[in-house]
């Protein structure tokens, strides 16, 4: 168990829809990181957040969108969804100066 | 900017062969280097990292890579395959983007290991 948890493990939705992933650290990490893993495009950085603030942005679609709570769990936001867009989504958290990042088991998404 | 490539989209060895994944990097700053392994439907679990000091390190289950600046390789083995060894094995190099960081990961290679 990595410590960092996404909710929900599998999700399945229409094509036009929009869906929340959420995450949550471990404890003590400020970093989120959230990656896409799809077969054609392999694991892609798609954004980063330090203790609530944006550090940097990777392959991110303007369709979708991130933000870090204060209690530093973190959502990631995809609408318009295309059928393209499914894929797994993960997140990893990592502390200040981190040696090591820890991911999550991550969100399936199906949009159909 | 950072960047790993994995030689050898899939690899298969016998059960107590020697495996062999390759990953080379480019860096311009001193890398920090990790291998990754997911099974099937699971996450990312880290294996082995280089950050600094020796320049062979061990992980789990049995597996170490070696890094060589020199080669700007950081190559993963283990001398005896396993039946559960058979999955994706992902090589990454922490990198600086932006005001942030990052991980940047290689491609893949599928282990598949033969009785």
């Amino acid at each position: 168990d990595s410590g960092v948890t996404q909710t929900p493990k599998h999700l399945i939705t229409a094509t036009g829809q929009r869906v929340t992933l959420r995450c949550s650290p471990r404890s003590g990490d400020l970093s989120v990181y959230w990656y896409q893993q799809s077969l054609d495009q392999g694991l892609q950085f798609l954004i980063q957040y330090y203790n609530g603030e944006e550090r940097a942005k990777g392959n991110i679609l303007e369709r979708f969108s991130a933000q870090q709570f204060p209690d530093l769990h973190s959502e990631l936001n995809l609408s318009s969804l295309e059928l393209g867009d499914s894929a797994l989504y993960f997140c990893a958290s990592g502390g200040q100066g981190w040696t090591e990042a820890f991911f999550g088991q991550g969100t399936r998404l199906t949009v159909v | 900017a950072q960047s790993v490539t994995q030689l050898g989209s899939h690899v298969s060895v016998s059960e107590g062969a020697l495996v062999l994944l390759r990953c080379n990097y480019s860096s311009s700053v001193p890398p920090y280097l990790f291998w990754y392994v997911q099974y099937p439907n699971q996450g990312l679990q880290l294996l082995l990292k280089y950050t600094t000091g020796a320049t062979l390190v061990k992980g789990i289950n049995g597996f170490e890579a070696e890094f060589k600046k020199s080669e700007t390789s950081f190559h993963l083995t283990k001398p005896s395959a396993h039946m559960s060894d058979a999955a994706e094995y992902f090589c990454a190099v922490k990198g600086v983007t932006g005001g942030g960081n990052k991980l940047t990961f290689g491609t893949g290679t599928q282990l598949k290991v033969e009785l």
